[in-house]
């Protein structure tokens, strides 16, 4: 099946620093990715959608500047979260579709954790 | 309203028992599909098995199948012979619309945890 890439699958960063976490499409093209959020023990929350070569779409409440959205190439998005506090420690997971099909891919996910 | 309902925060089933996991969906949609995912300890988003509003017959895929019942928006996920590895975090997730046919995101349920006994 179709692969997604996902790195890092684990960082921890001071508070005010800013994470980037890639999420590539590995044989096929992404016009599309979608950023997930995950709280312990708790549903997939979705974040945003990320178009290729196009601003995101962002879900009510998200910050667009706190949760900077690039897809730069047709399999690769990333995610950076900026100036990052203790709050921001979730599991972030991305995913991508092939255009044909119905089953979207997951990347392995990234446990941040901001001390 | 919540989308996708999955009543059963914990389930224990026996070693090589069958069990069922529930989940009910809430759409005016007419076009519409329904996944089930497993999420290990790991993390991982582990595809399992779809099934399209307008697919006539439950969808199967080994040893996972998918009791749909349109006319109740349920689509419960039935494990045969359980396993110990399949102890994990199950949820169940459905696609809108025709615009799946590229894009399309995915609304997810709060999720059952499977836990199997030795």
């Amino acid at each position: 099946g179709a692969v997604v890439s996902q790195h890092p699958s684990r960082v921890i960063c001071k508070s005010g620093t800013s994470v980037k976490i890639e999420c590539r499409s590995l044989d096929f093209q992404a016009t599309t990715m979608f950023w997930y959020r995950q709280f312990p023990k708790k549903s997939l929350m979705l974040m945003a959608t990320s178009n290729e070569g196009s601003k995101a779409t962002y879900e009510q409440g998200v910050e667009k500047d706190k949760f900077l959205i690039n897809h730069a190439s047709l399999t690769l998005s990333t995610l950076t979260v900026t100036s990052a506090h203790p709050e921001d420690s979730s599991f972030y997971i991305c995913s991508a579709k092939p255009p044909a099909g119905t089953e979207a891919f997951f990347g392995q996910g990234t446990r941040l954790t901001v001390v | 309203a919540q989308k996708i309902t999955q009543t059963q925060p914990g389930m224990f089933v026996q070693e090589k028992e069958a069990v069922t996991l529930d989940c009910t969906y809430d759409t005016s949609d007419p076009s519409y599909g329904l996944f089930w995912y497993k999420q290990p300890s790991s993390g991982e988003m582990i595809f399992l098995i779809y099934q399209g509003s307008y697919d006539q017959q439950n969808a199967t895929e080994g040893r996972y199948s998918l009791n749909f019942q349109k006319a109740r928006k349920s689509a419960n996920l039935v494990i045969s012979a359980s396993q110990l590895g399949d102890s994990a975090m199950y949820f169940c997730a459905m696609r809108e619309g025709r615009s799946w046919g590229s894009q399309g995101n995915l609304i997810f349920g709060k999720g059952t945890k499977l836990s199997v006994k030795p």
